[in-house]
């Protein structure tokens, strides 16, 4: 089956550190550039993350620049987001999403939700 | 960054009305905008690339146009399916920024 599947989610202080994992099935993973994307509750989507197949290149919003790292495993095809010194406005709902041709966000997991809370 | 305006914020209507969303770039972004589709609880699914370019699988009910700045996205006989929130979102420079959505809700 063609599926996504986040996980490494849960309540964290601000301050805190957390990776979320990204399981990919069903897919040629390492032929794909890979994205995570947020959404807090009730609000819109926000982009944070690409990187390429090969691992080579890294793009970062703003917000997070500097605070989470993305990376890869092709051998287990799995994508990664290492997330330190959290805040309080990460608190979201986190999204790995294949880029079809870099840009086309064609397959998304469920979503794996990170609160930022004392 | 390249801001997304999208309008309206929400809409109501009725099970086989046309409804229609915009979306206006800040900068000209060509036509690299995608379209996706929200249902609640679920994660977004893309249903619109290239600002008009249809999805495999994806109803002809559903149709995107526009380039440069000025997109809009229509679904022509709004089935119960279809109520859901859509955003527009540009890839033509990063950071990739989406618009703040539309919700389509029911009449």
């Amino acid at each position: 089956e063609v599926q996504l599947v986040e996980s490494g989610g849960g309540l964290v202080q601000p301050g805190g550190s957390l990776r979320l994992s990204c399981a990919a099935s069903g897919i040629s993973f390492p032929e794909y550039e890979m994205n995570w994307v947020r959404q807090a509750p009730g609000k819109g989507l926000e982009w944070i993350s690409f990187i390429t197949g090969p691992a080579t290149t890294m793009y970062y919003a703003d917000s997070v620049k500097g605070r989470f790292t993305i990376s890869r495993d092709n051998a287990r095809d799995s994508l990664y987001l290492q997330m330190n010194s959290l805040r309080t406005e990460d608190t979201a709902i986190y999204y790995c999403t294949r880029g079809r041709d870099n840009w086309y966000f064609d397959l998304w997991g469920r979503g794996t939700l990170v609160t930022v809370s004392s | 960054d390249i801001r997304m305006t999208q309008s309206p914020s929400s809409l109501s209507a009725s099970v086989g009305d046309t409804v229609t969303i915009t979306c206006q770039a800040s900068q000209d972004i060509m036509n690299y905008l995608n379209w996706y589709q929200q249902k609640s609880g679920e994660a977004p699914k893309l249903l619109i690339s290239d600002a008009s370019s249809l999805e495999t699988g994806v109803p002809l009910r559903f149709s995107g146009s526009g380039s440069g700045t000025h997109f809009s996205f229509t679904i022509s006989s709004l089935q119960p399916e279809d109520f859901a929130t859509y955003y527009c979102q540009q890839f033509d420079n990063v950071p990739l920024t989406f618009g703040g959505g539309t919700k389509v809700e029911i009449k």
